[in-house]
């Protein structure tokens, strides 16, 4: 199985700050990165997929970069709704192997 | 809209067996890929399987081939998950996603998910 892995698994920022977070592929995936949020509670949501391209009504502030084995999320201007834990997930090979996560918890 | 409603949270004790369910609407469920989730307390997610409804092809993880069963009746547009003999740790909530038309894709549509808890 291919492994993704993210950092940070925690962090805490103000309302309005840039927020990056990183996922690493264990062997290239090429684009085939997706992005969910997971508020507590709820279902995942699917935000990015193929690395970048944003999912039909999610806000504009929620941006995803990179290719082959680095990828990143970044929220531009954190708002208190972005509570939640995000995951990424490759899907370049079955089983589409999901990172551990990263809370997003506000200041 | 297009939906996967799932069936209600389960209480079972080891060894018991289970069924549970996703129901897709507002597309054409044939079509498109549908794959389960786990989540076990306070977890990640982990990809489990997922199925074709047209031909119910199904490609399992390894870490769970032979554990648990997926299947469809495309008559009813509804997905399932299956075990013939529970443990303890598969106490979790279960959640079934549609991907593609490629069984390599993402996951756009979610279920609410089925609680599941496992106790002697």
């Amino acid at each position: 199985d291919i492994q993704m892995t993210q950092s940070p698994s925690t962090l805490s920022a103000s309302v309005g700050d840039r927020v990056i977070i990183t996922c690493r592929a264990s062997q290239s995936i090429s684009s085939w990165l997706a992005w969910y949020q997971q508020k507590p509670g709820k279902a995942p949501k699917l935000l990015i997929y193929k690395a970048s391209t944003l999912e039909s009504g999610v806000p504009s502030r929620f941006s995803g970069s990179g290719f082959g084995t680095e990828f990143t999320l970044t929220i531009s201007g954190l708002q208190p709704d972005d509570l939640a834990t995000y995951y990424c997930q490759q899907y370049e090979r079955i089983p589409g192997t999901f990172g551990q996560g990263t809370k997003v918890e506000i200041k | 809209e297009v939906q996967l409603v799932q069936s209600g949270a389960e209480v079972k004790k080891p060894g018991e067996s289970l069924k549970i369910s996703c129901k897709g609407s507002g597309y054409t469920f044939t079509i498109y890929w549908v794959a389960w989730v786990r989540q076990m307390p306070g977890k990640g997610l982990e990809w489990m399987g997922i199925i074709y409804p047209d031909d119910s092809e199904t490609i399992y993880s390894p870490s769970f081939q032979g554990r648990v069963t997926i299947s469809a009746d495309k008559s009813i547009s509804t997905a399932y998950l299956q075990w013939s003999s529970l443990q303890v740790s598969d106490t979790a909530i279960y959640y079934c996603a549609t991907a593609g038309a490629t069984a390599n894709d993402a996951f756009d549509v979610w279920g609410q998910g089925t609680m599941v808890s496992v106790s002697s």
